[in-house]
């Protein structure tokens, strides 16, 4: 199934670093999602992003919607240990009600 | 709880039987996903609901797989003459239609599939 580029694959982090990740398509998206899913558990939605140039922030989260609308990044600054888990980015195709999801990045923080 | 739900969350069964999974969506959210999810991937788009009607099939959708949503709320996925490829996660998300700052979907916990 079609699934979006997302870099890096995994990530192993000291605690209070900050982290970075994007996600990248061929196809132009209206609306990016990012998710974290932990083992187990269906994704939660942490960020949407609705037009081109957005930049939205939900605590210690920033991510942006690509002036492109191929792509998007999300940053998590000072990051602890609960933040341990696999994030996903998530994009609708333009013209369909389909959302096609990143390969994930996992993280892993070291306390 | 005013979360979606899922049943059941794991389901071990063996190649050739069918299963069923059930979807309760969030009250009053219309619309309706069911993905899938192998081990190390991001969920693929299976199929979309808005209220009763089936707008959206993915081609990963094959004949043995089959969706209904009869009312408009719940929804089931039924899988037909299981083989051990089918053994993912399958997850159901849903949304509201109205305002678009709620464009966005909110997934239940899944049910996991083991085909043996």
């Amino acid at each position: 199934g079609q699934q979006l580029n997302q870099s890096p694959q995994s990530m192993f982090i000291q605690e209070g670093e900050d982290v970075s990740m994007n996600c990248t398509s061929s196809s132009i998206f209206n609306t990016w999602l990012w998710y974290k899913q932990e083992p187990g558990e269906g994704p939660v939605l942490l960020i949407a992003l609705y037009k081109a140039g957005e930049l939205t922030s939900n605590g210690r989260l920033t991510a942006q919607f690509g002036i492109t609308r191929k792509d998007s990044f999300l940053n998590i600054s000072a990051s602890i240990p609960s933040d341990v888990g696999i994030y996903f980015c998530a994009g609708q195709l333009t013209g369909t009600y389909k959302y096609i999801f990143g390969t994930g990045t996992r993280l892993k923080v070291l306390a | 709880d005013t979360g979606v739900s899922q049943d059941p969350r794991h389901k071990i069964t063996k190649r050739g039987q069918n299963v069923t999974f059930r979807c309760d969506p969030i009250s009053e959210h219309n619309r309706l996903y069911w993905y899938r999810q192998t081990l190390g991937q991001g969920p693929e788009f299976l199929t979309y609901f808005q209220n009763e009607a089936q707008l959206e099939k993915s081609r990963l959708l094959s004949d043995r797989f089959s969706a209904e949503r009869p009312k408009g709320s719940f929804s089931t996925l039924e899988i037909q003459r299981t083989e051990q490829g089918d053994s993912a996660m399958y997850l159901c998300a849903s949304r509201p239609e109205w305002a678009r700052v709620s464009d966005t979907q909110y997934f239940g916990p899944g049910t996991r599939l083991t085909v043996l």
